[in-house]
């Protein structure tokens, strides 16, 4: 089946740096790709689409300044967190899509588990 | 904004107890989805239902879809430990709609 995987699982980083978590689909071309946030015993939250070769498409209320998504290429998009906050400290979970349509599946990663002292 | 509701938030039970969660939302989705996500990992699709009315059987889950396509619900018989977990139900958008799901404990 469809895989995905993120990188790293956890990540512990100090406040005010910067730090970049992957997702890649290991066995298909993924031409959307979204990327949520988790708080403890809270639901999964959109913060960003991504398609592959264009810029991404925030959710309102997320800072694309802050949160930079590059989906460069089919099988790999990147999140990387600027200027960390003990705020952003989270479960980041991406899911990947073969296609634009809606009823293509979303395919999850693992999740990240984020940090920020 | 298509909205979901889970209901209920928080459910803790004995082992061997049966159990209905409900997902409902005002909007009339083409699919929904069923995930189970456990602690520290991405949420695990169990089921999509498309057709509405259309009852969906994974061994002792139970899924519904409303004949309206607005509203569904998973029952679990014979609950077990194994069982515990978050779960979740998405609408099939662009991109999905999560619920804010259901949190259930089966106790041994």
């Amino acid at each position: 089946g469809a895989v995905v995987s993120q990188h790293p699982s956890r990540v512990i980083c100090k406040s005010g740096t910067s730090v970049k978590i992957e997702c890649r689909s290991l066995d298909f071309q993924a031409t959307t790709m979204f990327w949520y946030r988790q708080f403890p015993k809270q639901s999964l939250m959109l913060m960003a689409t991504s398609n592959e070769g264009s810029k991404a498409t925030y959710e309102q209320g997320v800072e694309k300044d802050k949160f930079l998504i590059n989906h460069a290429s089919l099988t790999l998009s990147t999140l990387t967190v600027t200027r960390a906050h003990p705020e952003d400290s989270s479960f980041y979970i991406c899911s990947a899509r073969k296609g634009r349509q809606v009823n293509q599946p979303q395919h999850f990663g693992d999740g990240t588990r984020l940090s920020i002292l | 904004t298509q909205l979901l509701e889970q209901s209920p938030q928080f459910l803790s039970i004995q082992e061997g107890e049966n159990l209905t969660v409900y997902c409902n939302s005002s909007s009339v989705f083409s699919s929904l989805q069923w995930y189970r996500q456990e602690p520290g990992e991405g949420p695990v699709l169990l089921v999509t239902v498309v057709t509405g009315g259309e009852v969906k059987k994974l061994k002792r889950l139970t899924f519904q879809f409303g004949d309206a396509r607005k509203d569904s619900s998973l029952h679990i018989t014979a609950a077990q430990p194994g069982d515990t977990g978050l779960y979740l139900c998405a609408g099939v958008w662009t991109p999905l709609v999560f619920g804010k799901g259901t949190r259930l404990s089966v106790i041994a």
